[in-house]
């Protein structure tokens, strides 16, 4: 069965400071790989999506994803995070029957 | 991308009531729709899936005779919580997926609390 795991539960960043949350993922084929983020009590936005060729992906706010088949990873960075940045973010893969398997969620804090 | 609402938002309910939550695709027909369920600081745990004018596929664990869901159209289905208790209050969540999409757009989300 697929899974997600995201290691870290918490990232406090500084704001203008880059910022790398990591993703790694299993499944048994050919992986589609998301990320969206969530703020308080809201729903969840995508930010980006892998489904094939080029593996570094660009997103929505200044996010970019890279794909690495051989590390089994999804890493999402931004070069210069903002205050609106802080938020729950989730990776997610997508197995048969278009069902999301999610990873446990990074929540990012951001200081000024 | 395309829109997906839910109504109500927040809902509060005395234990033993029904509650029903609406999911709706405003700008495209979804084939499939899903309900999610996300408890305090967790992430989000499927629990049905739906196909339009079929029957809903649980995931393991969840009580298909406490959360009905029903989608009968290609833009709207619901869930409802049979016999609320306190436990099962939580921020459920849907997302819908179909025609020229090949990926889930998901709801605001709706807040229940059961008292």
């Amino acid at each position: 069965a697929q899974s997600v795991t995201q290691p870290d539960i918490h990232i406090t960043v500084s704001e203008g400071a880059s910022l790398e949350l990591r993703c790694n993922y299993s499944y048994g084929a050919t992986p589609y790989l998301f990320w969206y983020v969530q703020s308080p009590g809201q729903g969840l936005q995508l930010l980006l999506k892998y489904f094939s060729g080029d593996t570094l992906v660009q997103g929505i706010k200044g996010f970019e994803a890279e794909f690495k088949r051989s590390q089994s990873s999804f890493n999402l960075r931004k070069p210069s995070v903002h205050w609106s940045d802080a938020a729950e973010y989730f990776c997610a893969v997508r197995a048969a029957g278009n069902k999301l398997t999610f990873g446990g969620g990074t929540r990012v804090l951001v200081k000024p | 991308g395309a829109v997906v609402s839910q109504h109500p938002s927040r809902v509060i309910c005395k234990s033993g009531t029904s509650v029903k939550i609406e999911c709706r695709s405003l700008d495209f027909q979804a084939t499939t729709m899903f309900w999610y369920r996300q408890f305090p600081k967790q992430s989000l745990m499927l629990m049905a899936t739906s196909n339009e004018g079929s029957k809903a596929t649980y995931e393991q664990g969840v009580e298909k005779d406490k959360f009905l869901i029903n989608h009968a159209s290609l833009t709207l289905s619901t869930l409802t919580v049979t016999s609320a208790h306190p436990e099962d209050s939580s921020f459920y969540i849907c997302s819908a997926s179909g025609g020229a999409y090949n990926e889930q757009f998901f709801g605001p989300g709706t807040r229940l609390t059961v008292l």
